[in-house]
C-alpha cells in the first residue's frame, strides 16, 4: 500500500541553524501539505503546495520557512534559522486530485528539537 | 472560518466498554468531516470521513461516526473498547475557503483503554 514517507525521525539542531526536513509523497498524488504540532498542542496546518508553487500559507509560515518540490518525487520544508519555538512534530502529507472529499494520507512526522 | 472542538483531552474507558469522543464543528459551509487516529510514534490514519453522501459513517476497526447538523457535531463511537485502541483520536474539517482544503484540526483526544 503507498504510503507517505518522512526523514529524518528526529533531528536535534541548534538555535540558528538551518534545517531540512524531507518528505516522500505518495507518488500520483497532486497536492502536498505541511502541518506542525507543538507537544501538548494541536495539528496546525502550515503550508499547501499545489502545481510547483504554495497555494496556500499560514502566519507560522513566515520568511524562516520555505517548501520547494525539486525532482517531483521529494517535498521539503526548510527552515533558514531554528528558533526553540520551532520545536515540534512536523507532519508531510499528501492528497490525490479530483474531490475536496478525498483524505490527505499523512507521514509519520519528524520530530524536530531546537536547543 | 471553520474550526474544530474536541471535548476532553483525555477519555478512560475499560475494554469491552462503550467509546464515545466528541466532536464539535463551526463551518459556514457544508463540512468535509475526518476522524484521524495517531498511535504511538506513528502518522495520522485516516479512521473514517463524512463528504455528505450518508450521516452515518462506518470506518476503520469498527469504528463509527454520526454527523448531526442540527447539533454541528460528529461524534466517534466504538460500542466494545479494545485494548488496541489506546490512542490519540483528532476530529477535522476540511477549509475549502483558501480552495486547497487544508485540514483544521481539534486538539485531539487521548483514549485509554484498561482491562
Amino acid at each position: 500500500e503507498p504510503e507517505v514517507t518522512q526523514t529524518p525521525s528526529h533531528q536535534v539542531t541548534q538555535m540558528g541553524q538551518e534545517v531540512i526536513l524531507r518528505c516522500v509523497p505518495i507518488s500520483n498524488h497532486l497536492y502536498f501539505y505541511w502541518y506542525r504540532q507543538i507537544l501538548g498542542q494541536k495539528v496546525e496546518f502550515l503550508v499547501s503546495f499545489y502545481n510547483n508553487e504554495i497555494s496556500e500559507k499560514s502566519e507560522i509560515f513566515d520568511d524562516q520557512f520555505s517548501v520547494e518540490r525539486p525532482d517531483g518525487s521529494n517535498f521539503t520544508l526548510k527552515i533558514r534559522s531554528t528558533k526553540l519555538e520551532d520545536s515540534a512534530m512536523y507532519f508531510c502529507a499528501s492528497r490525490s486530485g479530483g474531490s475536496a472529499a478525498n483524505e490527505q494520507f499523512f507521514g509519520p512526522g519528524t520530530r524536530l528539537t531546537v536547543l | 472560518a471553520q474550526s474544530v472542538t474536541q471535548l476532553g483531552s483525555h477519555v478512560s474507558v475499560s475494554e469491552g466498554a462503550l467509546v464515545l469522543l466528541r466532536c464539535n464543528y463551526s463551518s459556514s459551509v457544508p463540512p468535509y468531516l475526518f476522524w484521524y487516529v495517531q498511535y504511538p510514534n506513528q502518522g495520522l490514519q485516516l479512521l473514517l470521513k463524512y463528504t455528505s453522501a450518508a450521516t452515518l459513517v462506518k470506518g476503520i476497526n469498527g469504528f463509527e461516526a454520526e454527523f448531526k447538523k442540527s447539533e454541528t457535531s460528529f461524534h466517534l463511537t466504538k460500542p466494545s473498547a479494545h485494548m488496541s485502541d489506546a490512542a490519540e483520536y483528532f476530529c477535522a474539517v476540511s477549509d475549502s475557503s483558501g480552495g486547497y482544503n487544508k485540514l483544521i484540526f481539534g486538539a485531539g483526544t487521548r483514549l485509554a483503554v484498561h482491562p
